[in-house]
């Protein structure tokens, strides 16, 4: 089956910090999402990007098709940014594969 | 619109008993799945349903677990009888199709001692 692999696996941030997370991903994908776990366990859905670019508010995201990566951008990071990013693709009809996450936690 | 629910939010039991977790999806969204996810993992698919068929079951482990979505709606998964290794947070997502985004609630999590 497909392989999805995060890095980094852990990160600390000081508030106010620019961060770039990577999703690598092992074959063609029509569906990938990034999520957002908070700290209470909640899936929270980023964006929808088996393609292109997108961007919302502090949040962009960008998926290289042809390459089989995406990249998570977070800027001017605050501490309710902590929590665990997670990468998650699809092909086909299969159901949404995911990573290992990225552990982020924003320091005051 | 309103979200997924999921029902209940916690639950402890004791290793060999029984139990039973409830997932009503978004309305109009025909694809439901329930995701495992163990502490420190990513979540890990248990189960496909598109309406009321089972579309991928592969990773379900058939001699314990249960599950099953009447009407095409709401869905109900069990454990029989439960191990310490199911200790874990049980996640329900929904979606229009597979190749769309998907909704999770807010899952229940579950302790066997």
């Amino acid at each position: 089956g497909i392989q999805v692999e995060q890095s980094p696996p852990d990160l600390i941030l000081q508030e106010g910090a620019n961060s770039t997370l990577r999703c690598n991903f092992s074959d063609s994908v029509n569906n990938l999402q990034w999520f957002h776990q908070n700290p209470w366990g909640q899936l929270i859905n980023l964006f929808y990007i088996p393609s292109g670019t997108k961007q919302n508010g502090r949040l962009s995201a960008t998926t290289v098709a042809t390459e089989r990566y995406s990249l998570l951008y977070i800027s001017s990071s605050q501490t309710t940014d902590s929590g665990v990013y997670f990468c998650a693709v699809g092909s086909g009809n299969t159901p949404l594969v995911f990573g290992k996450g990225t552990r982020l936690s924003v320091i005051a | 619109e309103a979200g997924v629910a999921q029902s209940p939010r916690y639950k402890i039991i004791e290793k060999r008993q029984s139990v039973a977790f409830w997932c009503n999806p978004i309305s109009g969204h025909a694809t439901l799945y329930w995701y495992q996810q163990i502490l420190g993992q990513g979540p890990k698919l248990l189960i496909q349903f598109q309406n009321n068929g089972v579309v991928d079951d592969s990773q379900l482990p058939k001699d314990r677990f249960s599950a099953e979505r009447l009407k095409g709606v709401d869905s109900t998964l069990k454990i029989q009888p439960a191990k310490l290794e199911d200790s874990a947070v049980y996640l329900c997502a929904s979606s229009l199709d597979a190749a769309y985004g998907y909704t999770f609630g807010s899952g229940t999590r579950l302790t066997v001692v």
